[in-house]
């Protein structure tokens, strides 16, 4: 399995940020993504999930209308948009997989190697 | 939202000693079909975080067996049983209940004396 994330983005106040997740190794639609994130320094804090079969889609309720959770299922990718960036979201941001695999439900199973997002006038 | 509290927040530990980490969260993780939705993550140094524990007790493949989980409703534990060189790092709870959003602690920071 694995996560592939796009690369680092520096990005000014005020703008938007889309950050790509390529998935092999599995099935995609079979699993779920969600995305969190980690400040330098700072702890992890969840962002979103979506069900890669549904492209149903759940949000934190203080990032409600800056981020879009989007996939290409032709390419097992999914995609993670910010909008609205302001110096706080400067962040690695992660891709990880959840999903239930037998009896067991894996909440954040494979992570990706995370995406530098630097947010600066 | 669930709200996860660790403690510690920073361990230093002797290698070949125990160590013990405490999640408390602020709604019980015991869902009505009968699992409890608490994992626990280990962040070493310049990686992505790796699931060492899920359902509150099982230990993830590859995961080496002096790791081990505990707990239920709201009170839960991580213990090495032998802390070795390749465990620092910053070790997470996590709840992942069926409701999102999933909460985080704030981390446990374990280094070697």
């Amino acid at each position: 399995v694995q996560l592939v994330q796009s690369g680092a983005e520096v990005k000014k106040p005020g703008a938007s940020v889309k950050v790509s997740c390529e998935t092999s190794g599995f099935t995609f639609l079979s699993s779920d993504i969600n995305w969190v994130r980690q400040a330098t320094g700072r702890g992890l804090e969840w962002l979103g999930w979506m069900g890669l079969n549904s492209g149903d889609t759940v949000y934190a309720e203080r990032f409600q209308g800056r981020i879009t959770i989007t996939r290409d299922t032709s390419k097992s990718t999914a995609y993670m948009e910010l909008s609205t960036l302001r110096s706080e979201d400067t962040a690695v941001y992660y891709c990880a997989r959840s999903g239930w695999f037998g009896q067991f439900f894996f909440a954040l199973l494979d992570w990706g190697q995370g995406t530098q997002v630097s947010v600066s006038s | 939202d669930i709200v996860m509290t660790q403690t510690p927040l920073s361990l230093s530990v002797t290698p070949g000693q125990p160590a013990s980490i405490s999640c408390k969260s602020s709604q019980s993780l015991l869902h009505g079909d009968g699992k409890t939705y608490l994992y626990w993550y280990l962040q070493k140094p310049g990686q992505s975080p790796q699931l060492l524990i899920y359902e509150a007790s099982n230990r993830f493949s590859g995961v080496p067996d002096r790791f081990s989980g505990s707990g239920s409703g709201t009170d839960f534990t991580l213990k090495i049983s032998r802390v070795e060189a390749e465990d620092v790092g910053v070790y997470y709870c996590m709840q992942g209940m069926h409701l999102l959003p999933w909460t985080f602690g704030q981390g446990t920071k374990v280094e070697i004396k």
